[in-house]
């Protein structure tokens, strides 16, 4: 079970909106940075998003990140069908026996 | 250009060992801290293990602390992990992955292709 809590899918039609959560604690998210991962099956993961909202360059716009509180957000806007895929949040987790977490996975399908 | 090609998976018995490599190009390759990742079939993503630029220190995660070793040679721009005591819950594709640092834990920005490690007899 993870740490970090996210939904299993998220589903919306061309061109709309999709927004990912990412809930954590105080213990992670609350006090760190949270990095976003793209993955799409078969292939290694891809930075998406890094220190909260910042985008790592050749990411579109389209791509954004927030985060309140302990939790994040990772919002996809103009939604293309090219863009179905896992998305994973990660962050850093005050715990030695796991320094680094990530969310469940959230998967991504445009109707 | 940023490159990060593992190698040295394949299947291997219960309680056996492995080697994995991770050939790095493109950067500085002792500046920055390096990451195994794996992902068993099917399931999300899990942190293995990270090392600091120098080498100097290892960080693991408890189910596999023990019995894997990450090390570096950056004379050889080369990262790896030395698995043994091999159980079937670590059967996964294994992901080398860059930090954007020296300091582990800030994520990853860069990630290999990935080389999947079997353990069944």
């Amino acid at each position: 079970q993870s740490v970090l809590t996210q939904p299993p899918s998220v589903s919306a039609a061309p061109g709309q909106k999709v927004t990912i959560s990412c809930s954590g604690s105080s213990s992670n998210i609350g006090n760190n940075y949270v990095a976003w991962y793209q993955q799409f099956p078969g292939t290694a993961p891809k930075l998406l998003i890094y220190d909260n909202n910042k985008r790592p360059s050749g990411i579109p716009d389209r791509f954004s990140g927030s985060k309140s509180g302990t939790s994040a957000s990772l919002g996809i806007t103009g939604l293309q069908t090219g863009d179905e895929a896992d998305y994973y949040c990660g962050t850093w987790h005050s715990s030695l026996s796991a320094p680094y977490v990530f969310g469940s996975g959230t998967r991504v399908t445009v109707l | 250009e940023v490159q990060l090609l593992e190698s040295g998976g394949g299947l291997i018995q219960p309680g056996g060992s492995l080697r994995l490599s991770c050939e790095v190009s493109g950067f500085t390759f002792s500046s920055y801290a390096m990451s195994w990742v794996r992902q068993a079939p099917g399931k999300g993503l899990e942190w293995v293990s990270s090392i600091i630029g120098s080498g100097t220190s290892t960080y693991y995660a408890d189910s596999v602390k023990g019995r894997f070793t990450i090390s570096r040679d950056n004379s050889r721009n080369t990262l790896s992990l030395h698995m043994s005591s091999l159980r079937a819950e670590d059967t996964a594709v294994y992901y080398c992955a860059k930090d954007p640092s020296d300091y582990p834990f800030d994520g990853f920005d860069v990630w290999g292709q990935g080389t999947m490690v079997t353990v069944s007899s």
